[in-house]
């Protein structure tokens, strides 16, 4: 069965600092991996995904990740913090083929960033 | 476009009764999922649907539990005879079959709190 760790449960930073936000995964083939953020009050967004093919990805807001296939590793960067980045961030898993929707989530990463 | 719908946002209830919770997806989207989200956890899958064919059911899904998507538009998820441990939000998402890989739009989610 697939499954996702996120080692950090919260992470503080400062407004303009960089980040990197930890993933990682099992499962027995190549994974999808994405990243989720969850603003207090709002639905899930999708910050970015990775399928195949080039393993440093670009989503949206700023942020990158890198798939490490050795490491089993899809950690989420962004080089310059700002305020409103402040939320809950998840990394989930999809399996491969139909209904690749079903996700596993790991237990999130809470951000706080101080001015 | 107006984003997945889900009602009530809010639900308090005593335990033993049974509650039901509604979800309008995209309007031109097939999939629809449930997940459930415990305080501290990532969402975790129920079911998801493909039209109106209810595809999976997670084994998180008690037989007090049941879902529905009657016309392959709106979903129900109901709860009968509600336990404190069912506490938790319920998360509603909806994809396209044919659009973006993987790409799940969640609504706000329904919290349900059983006394």
């Amino acid at each position: 069965a697939q499954s996702v760790t996120q080692p950090d449960i919260h992470i503080t930073v400062s407004e303009g600092a960089s980040l990197e936000l930890r993933c990682n995964y099992s499962y027995g083939a190549t994974p999808y991996l994405f990243w989720y953020v969850q603003s207090p009050g709002q639905g899930l967004q999708l910050l970015l995904k990775y399928f195949s093919g080039d393993t440093l990805v670009q989503g949206i807001k700023g942020f990158e990740a890198e798939f490490k296939r050795s490491q089993s590793s899809f950690n989420l960067r962004k080089p310059s913090v700002h305020w409103s980045d402040a939320a809950e961030y998840f990394c989930a898993v999809g399996a491969q083929g139909f209904g690749n929707e079903k996700l596993t989530f790991g237990t999130g990463t809470r951000l706080t960033i101080i001015p | 476009d107006t984003g997945v719908s889900q009602n009530p946002r809010h639900k308090i209830t005593k335990r033993g009764q049974n509650v039901t919770f509604r979800c309008d997806p995209i309007s031109e989207h097939n999939r629809l999922y449930w997940y459930r989200q415990t305080l501290g956890q990532g969402p975790e899958f129920l079911t998801y649907f493909q039209n109106e064919a209810q595809l999976e059911k997670s084994r998180l899904l008690s037989d007090r539990f049941s879902a529905e998507r009657p016309k392959g538009s709106f979903s129900t998820l109901e709860i009968q005879r509600t336990e404190q441990g069912d506490s938790a939000m319920y998360l509603c998402a909806s994809s396209s079959s044919g659009a973006t890989k993987g790409e799940l739009f969640f609504g706000e989610g329904s919290r349900l709190t059983v006394l």
